[in-house]
């Protein structure tokens, strides 16, 4: 079975582009996280949705920030514009719901320059 | 509020050796602990996982032991051997029945040959 897909699995942009990364949670599962992680801040939960519904987005930094969840199968993160700050290695997994397991995927790594 | 935190951010052992990772946490109403392994480069993979109703549970190799009296989460890992060699994480719900994981800063565990 495939796991949690990520793409791009690397991004390179430029300060004030729109930067648009995607999730494909694993089949069946209900609940699907973007987690952002860096060397100074570890791994911070950003926005976590159930049923295709934003749950908790009270990780998401700032308004730059934004995640859609328009079916089961597929989401995304936005952030425009895009700051050197960014830069980070961000993180899709999903679950069955509940406190459970947290599937990961491989993770994007971002760099604005 | 909530704290997860780890006493070593670094552990060197040797090949063979059992290692013991701890981690603290300070939300009492947490009923849900998970550890992470991540490798360079990857995404965390799911070690195991202990509820509230629980002091101990075993896997292959780990065992994950809960005080909650002192607030205390520990990872076991016996005869441990090179491919151990990672971050590990311990994460915890943060309040009883939420989805959302709080995570450690992470241990470094490095096995010598």
């Amino acid at each position: 079975d495939a796991g949690v897909i990520q793409s791009p699995r690397h991004e390179v942009t430029e300060m004030g582009q729109e930067v648009t990364l995607r999730c494909k949670p694993i089949s069946g599962h209900n609940s699907l996280f973007w987690y952002r992680q860096t060397m100074m801040r570890g791994l911070e939960l950003l926005i976590y949705f159930n049923n295709n519904v934003p749950i908790d987005d009270s990780g998401m930094p700032e308004d730059r920030f934004s995640a859609k969840m328009p079916n089961a199968s597929f989401s995304t993160l936005k952030i425009q514009p895009s700051e050197p700050r960014d830069s980070a290695v961000y993180f899709c997994a999903s679950s069955l719901g509940q406190p459970n397991e947290q599937f990961f995927g491989p993770g994007t790594r971002l760099t604005v320059l | 509020g909530e704290n997860v935190g780890l006493h070593l951010p670094t552990l060197s052992v040797q090949e063979g050796d059992n290692s013991i990772i701890n981690c603290a946490y300070s939300n009492s109403a947490s009923d849900y602990f998970i550890w992470y392994k991540q490798e360079s480069g990857k995404g965390p993979q799911f070690i195991i996982d202990i509820r509230s109703n629980m002091d101990k549970r075993q896997g292959q190799r780990v065992t994950v032991l809960l005080n909650k009296t002192v607030k205390h989460l520990s990872l076991q890992i016996a005869a441990t051997q090179p491919g151990d060699s990672a971050v590990y994480f311990c994460a915890e719900n943060g309040s009883g029945g939420s989805e959302k994981l709080v995570f450690g800063k992470g241990t470094k565990l490095t096995v010598n040959p």
